[in-house]
């Protein structure tokens, strides 16, 4: 089975500090990797997505992600972040050959930016 | 863009009733999901159905039901609420194509059992 470990749940910034979430899976195999955000009041939305080729993945709002396949990481990143990042940031992770595809999430980051 | 409508924002139910939490999808996707979401829990999956009248166990199947009697909608089915099946609940759909095979999340339904 895979899982999805999300190492902050909860983790508190000002703005223009740099940002950086720790997520390590467990599946073995081929695995194609997501950060996805929900910002307060909105529903989930994809934030970016890895499935080979560049490990170092960007997605929308200046965010990317490193894949380390020897690590099983997909740490996510941002360099300054802003008061509307504020939001629940998950990591999932889907195979495939596993049950039609189908994500396991992490338990979700919360973060919050001071202005 | 691809729309997940879940028909029903706010419910608030009494124990013993049963609930039926409806989505509709407008992107003709083979997948679709639910789950429930909890604080500190993250997203765990309830079912899911990667066709028309398929459905599988996710990992939470307990005190739920569902019902795929076509392509576009999934209907979720508690079929008598408890008090711990106060959740937030999201529909999502699944892009399988070779560029895509993201999830597409409905806004949520937050049922409170009482």
């Amino acid at each position: 089975a895979q899982s999805v470990s999300q190492h902050n749940h909860h983790v508190i910034l000002s703005e223009a500090a740099s940002l950086e979430l720790g997520c390590n899976y467990s599946y073995g195999g081929t695995v194609n990797l997501f950060w996805y955000v929900q910002y307060p009041g909105q529903h989930l939305q994809l934030l970016l997505k890895y499935f080979s080729g560049d490990p170092l993945v960007k997605g929308i709002k200046g965010f990317e992600a490193e894949f380390i396949k020897s690590k099983f990481s997909f740490n996510l990143r941002k360099p300054s972040v802003q008061w509307s990042d504020t939001a629940e940031y998950f990591c999932a992770v889907n195979n495939e050959n596993f049950s039609a595809g189908k994500s396991t999430f992490g338990d979700g980051t919360t973060l919050t930016v001071k202005p | 863009d691809v729309k997940v409508t879940q028909s029903s924002r706010y419910l608030v139910k009494r124990t013993g009733e049963k609930v039926f939490l409806e989505c509709v999808q407008d992107m003709d996707h083979e997948n679709m999901f639910w789950y429930r979401q909890d604080p500190g829990l993250g997203l765990r999956l309830i079912y899911f159905s990667y066709d028309v009248k398929m459905k599988e166990k996710g990992d939470i199947p307990e005190g739920y039901s569902v019902s795929r009697e076509k392509k576009e909608r999934f209907s979720l089915i508690l079929e008598s609420a408890s008090t711990n099946q106060t959740s937030m609940y999201l529909c999502a759909t699944r892009d399988s194509s070779l560029s895509g095979n993201t999830i597409y999340f409905g806004e949520g339904s937050w049922l409170t059992v009482v």
